[in-house]
């Protein structure tokens, strides 16, 4: 059962255009909102994460939009730049030994 | 600065044999986890441990064991390997076990042929 469920497989843009990566999770109780980036032959790192007592968290060009009614989350890359090409995780938790990760996204920023 | 060191990075096994994956972190951390990642499935959690002693199942511990005598070492076990054990086995540590930032080691590529 996927818990979390992210979308889409893959995504290709172009060097300064806008990515998005999109999540919606099933479990009420998740409180943590986590995004890994994992470079190949890397593990995943924590990109930014949020929690759902706000609808917006912005680090830099990476910025996660919260819509707790609709159980969903999204990551948006501005001015994305080829060295953010990776997979993105999304990760739903209310305590680290129950974390559910997304399927994972490609992102391929062509220059 | 190391972080979480895993040995061995690539590892070819056949049917049946057995072997351990090591996982050493250098940050003071009680809890630590051991995830497999396989294509389009994202990350699995297979067994974590909350401190020296204590280890617990996650969501896919069949065919494989986990044993914590110290803080630093975590390794995993598998004892009669199957290919439907091959995958990338990833350890983390994070300092808290409610929420908060996990740390990963760079994988151990495990292929059961």
């Amino acid at each position: 059962q996927q818990q979390v469920k992210q979308s889409p497989q893959s995504l290709i843009v172009q060097k300064g255009g806008i990515s998005i990566i999109n999540c919606a999770y099933e479990n009420t109780a998740f409180d943590y909102f986590p995004w890994y980036q994992q470079f190949p032959g890397k593990g995943p790192a924590l990109l930014i994460a949020i929690r759902p007592d706000v609808s917006e968290k912005k680090e830099g060009r990476f910025t996660i939009s919260f819509n707790k009614s609709a159980k969903q989350f999204s990551l948006h890359i501005m001015d994305s730049q080829p060295g953010d090409s990776a997979t993105y995780f999304c990760a739903a938790t209310y305590n680290n030994n129950d974390m559910r990760f997304g399927a994972g996204t490609r992102l391929t920023v062509k220059p | 600065n190391a972080g979480v060191t895993q040995t061995p990075k690539f590892r070819i096994l056949k049917i049946g044999q057995s072997m351990t994956l090591q996982c050493t972190q250098d940050m003071n951390h009680n809890y630590m986890y051991w995830y497999r990642q396989d294509p389009g499935m994202g990350l699995k959690l297979i067994y974590y441990s909350v401190g020296a002693g204590i280890t617990d199942k996650g969501e896919v511990p069949n065919g494989y064991n986990v044993s914590r005598s110290t803080t630093e070492d975590f390794p995993l076990r598998l004892e009669l390997a199957a290919p439907s054990q091959t995958s990338v086995y990833f350890c983390a540590s994070s300092y808290r076990v409610t929420t908060g930032e996990l740390f990963f080691g760079e994988g151990s590529r495990l292929t059961v042929l």
